[in-house]
């Protein structure tokens, strides 16, 4: 079974550009999430989704992130325009119905802003 | 809401000695707990959960955790460390509900002595 993929796997841009990440989750998962693990800290969860609908996005700053899933399936995550503490890891995850509450995560892009 | 504190930042023991990696949570009704480990440039794989029932949980890589309610902890053990157990360990916590919100701490890195 093919696990969490995403891409690209290191970004570095300048504050005010544009970018954005993309993951694709473990065939058949529902849901899927995308964390923010900020160097030295815990992962902490941007939005989730369950298909293609939004579960929680209370931690995303709208102001400037965004994502969908339009299929249910894939998903991108954008920022625009970036800022200097956006430098992070960005880690997708995803779980199933079959074994609710164990989430399965890629490996992340590491975003450097300068 | 819920939070997690993992007390110890990093942690160093000798290859074959014991390990105890604290947690401690704070949630208002019956939480559900998790350790994931992390490798350097990797994304987090679940060592282990507890939902309910037995509190003394056994995990992958002879990893157990113990549940006690009374001191809100999750202590994570394995009685003889290998040097491919260096990593950055986080314990997390999840809401019940169907979405599972993970809440993680801020990790333990644990180096390991020849």
């Amino acid at each position: 079974e093919a696990g969490v993929a995403q891409s690209p796997r290191y970004k570095i841009i300048e504050k005010r550009q544009s970018v954005a990440f993309w993951c694709n989750p473990i065939s058949g998962h529902a849901t899927l999430y995308w964390y923010q693990q900020i160097l030295g800290q815990g992962p902490k969860l941007l939005i989730q989704f369950q298909n293609n609908g939004v579960v929680d996005d209370s931690q995303l700053p709208k102001d400037r992130f965004s994502a969908e899933r339009l299929k249910g399936v894939d998903s991108t995550l954008k920022i625009q325009p970036a800022k200097l503490e956006d430098s992070a890891v960005y880690l997708c995850a995803s779980s199933g119905l079959e074994r609710q509450g164990e989430q399965y995560f890629g490996p992340g892009t590491r975003l450097t802003v300068t | 809401a819920q939070s997690v504190t993992q007390p110890d930042i990093h942690i160093t023991v000798s290859e074959g000695a014991s390990l105890e990696l604290r947690c401690n949570y704070s949630y208002g009704a019956t939480p559900y707990l998790f350790w994931y480990v992390q490798s350097p440039g990797q994304g987090l794989q679940l060592l282990l959960k507890y939902f309910s029932g037995d509190t003394l949980v056994q995990g992958i890589k002879g990893f157990e955790a113990e549940f006690k309610r009374s001191q809100s902890s999750f202590n994570l053990r394995k009685p003889s460390v290998h040097w491919s157990d260096a990593a950055e360990y986080f314990c997390a916590v999840a809401s019940g509900g169907s979405n599972y919100k993970l809440t993680f701490g801020k990790g333990t890195l644990l180096t390991v002595n020849p």
